[in-house]
């Protein structure tokens, strides 16, 4: 089964904690992306990777760090420099960097107290 | 302003109806167009891409209108599991800018 995979899905943490969150895929694709979504918004962009050792700053990047050291993997760290961490964490992948569409995997909902 | 703006809704249908959604994107040179479907605390799916030519896909109906920047999504003879928010997704230079989604309700 090919699928984007997000572990864990629901994750508690303390203030001032760095925590990771996994984002792996098996569909071959070369691009990969962080978003989070708070109620009632759109997805806003963290990080895009379009190959391996390579990524980009997205919209909302401070607070965030990203690594692609696999092409099946792009795990991100929401570091205690993140003021509002407490979101809906959506990993996806694209086949490669052009305009093609996007899959989601299922998502961490983390919350921070 | 925002990439991509639609209204939010709710849209309250009975099942059967026709229902259809606006979505408006700022960029001109924007590339491509998605619609998706999120349900309730799930990721969204892709429901369909959207071409210049328009779209069908069984129920839904995909218009691009590139001379005055908007996309729509038609739904025909709504069902109780269309009920879910579609979310506009515009691409410009490899980038993807998602719209807030417009909620559609349908009821029995």
């Amino acid at each position: 089964d090919g699928g984007i995979t997000q572990s864990p899905k629901y994750l508690f943490r303390k203030e001032g904690q760095n925590v990771t969150l996994s984002c792996e895929q098996n569909l071959n694709h070369d691009a990969m992306y962080w978003y989070r979504q708070d109620p009632g918004q759109g997805l806003r962009l963290i990080y895009y990777s379009q190959i391996v050792n390579d990524f980009q700053k997205g919209d909302i990047a401070e607070g965030y760090s990203v690594s692609r050291e696999k092409k099946e993997s792009f795990p991100l760290t929401v570091t205690s420099a993140q003021k509002n961490p407490t979101a809906f964490y959506l990993c996806a992948s694209s086949i490669d960097q052009g305009a093609r569409e996007q899959y989601f995997g299922p998502g961490t909902r983390l919350t921070v107290t | 302003r925002k990439e991509v703006e639609q209204d939010p809704g709710p849209f309250n249908v009975p099942e059967g109806a026709t229902v259809a959604f606006n979505c408006t994107y700022s960029n001109s040179a924007s590339q491509s167009f998605f619609w998706y479907r999120q349900d309730c605390r799930k990721e969204p799916k892709l429901l369909m891409s959207v071409y210049s030519s328009g779209n069908e896909d069984g129920r839904f109906t995909a218009q691009l209108n590139r001379a005055s920047q908007y996309i729509s999504l038609l739904i025909r003879d709504s069902k109780l599991s269309d009920s879910a928010t579609y979310l506009c997704v515009v691409n410009n230079f490899n980038k993807f800018y998602f719209g807030s989604g417009t909620k559609l309700n349908v009821k029995p």
